[in-house]
């Protein structure tokens, strides 16, 4: 089974300051994974993912993220923070097209100004 | 082209009532699942559809149910509610069994009193 764990529930970073949030991954196979950003009373919208080839991912809104294999880590960073950036980022994983997406907990990201 | 609707928004329904929500996935995507969203239990998998049959089924009980029409379209059923079903139900929908990204709706916010 697969499984997916954002350490932190909760991060505050002020603005114009480094994001980093952390996702880890359990899968016996080669995963694809994912990060969905989530405003109040809204969906999620894909943010990036990993499928094959590069392992440093860019995505839309200045969000990155790298795949480690080696320390089964997928963390999502963006160089600098934006007030707009508030809001909650889940990771994700899946290991094909026919199998469902298994999401992490959540984290809910704060910029102060 | 248009994203995934999910209809209604929002709906207020009493204990014991049952309630069918509507997702129209993207056009052209064959997939469309659902999750449960809560504060506690974060992002849960309800059951996914592929060519109106269900495939995959997450651990939920049998009062929630789901179908899919032969152009995509999907609902779900849940009966015989409960205070704990309030929640939001999103939808996603997913080109086909080479395509891992999940593209999700608004969600349908439902309150149980």
């Amino acid at each position: 089974a697969q499984s997916v764990t954002q350490l932190g529930s909760h991060v505050s970073v002020s603005e114009g300051a480094l994001v980093l949030l952390r996702c880890n991954y359990s899968s016996s196979v080669p995963p694809y994974l994912f990060w969905y950003v989530q405003y109040p009373n809204q969906g999620l919208q894909l943010l990036l993912k990993y499928t094959t080839g590069a392992t440093l991912v860019k995505g839309i809104n200045g969000f990155e993220a790298e795949f480690k294999k080696s320390e089964t880590s997928f963390h999502l960073t963006k160089p600098s923070a934006h007030m707009s950036d508030a809001a909650e980022y889940f990771c994700a994983v899946t290991s094909s097209g026919n199998t469902p997406l298994v999401f992490g907990k959540g984290t809910r990201l704060s910029v102060i100004a | 082209k248009a994203g995934v609707t999910q209809t209604p928004r929002y709906l207020i329904k009493t204990r014991g009532q049952q309630v069918t929500l509507s997702c129209s996935p993207i056009s052209g995507h064959r997939s469309v699942s659902w999750y449960q969203q809560t504060p506690g239990q974060g992002l849960q998998f309800l059951f996914e559809y592929f060519s109106e049959t269900q495939r995959n089924k997450g651990n939920f009980p049998g009062r929630f149910s789901g179908r899919q029409f032969s152009n995509s379209r999907s609902e779900m059923n849940v009966s015989t509610l409960e205070l704990g079903d309030s929640a939001l139900y999103l939808c996603a929908s997913r080109a086909g069994d080479r395509n891992t990204e999940a593209f999700f709706g608004q969600g349908t916010r439902l309150t149980v009193v």
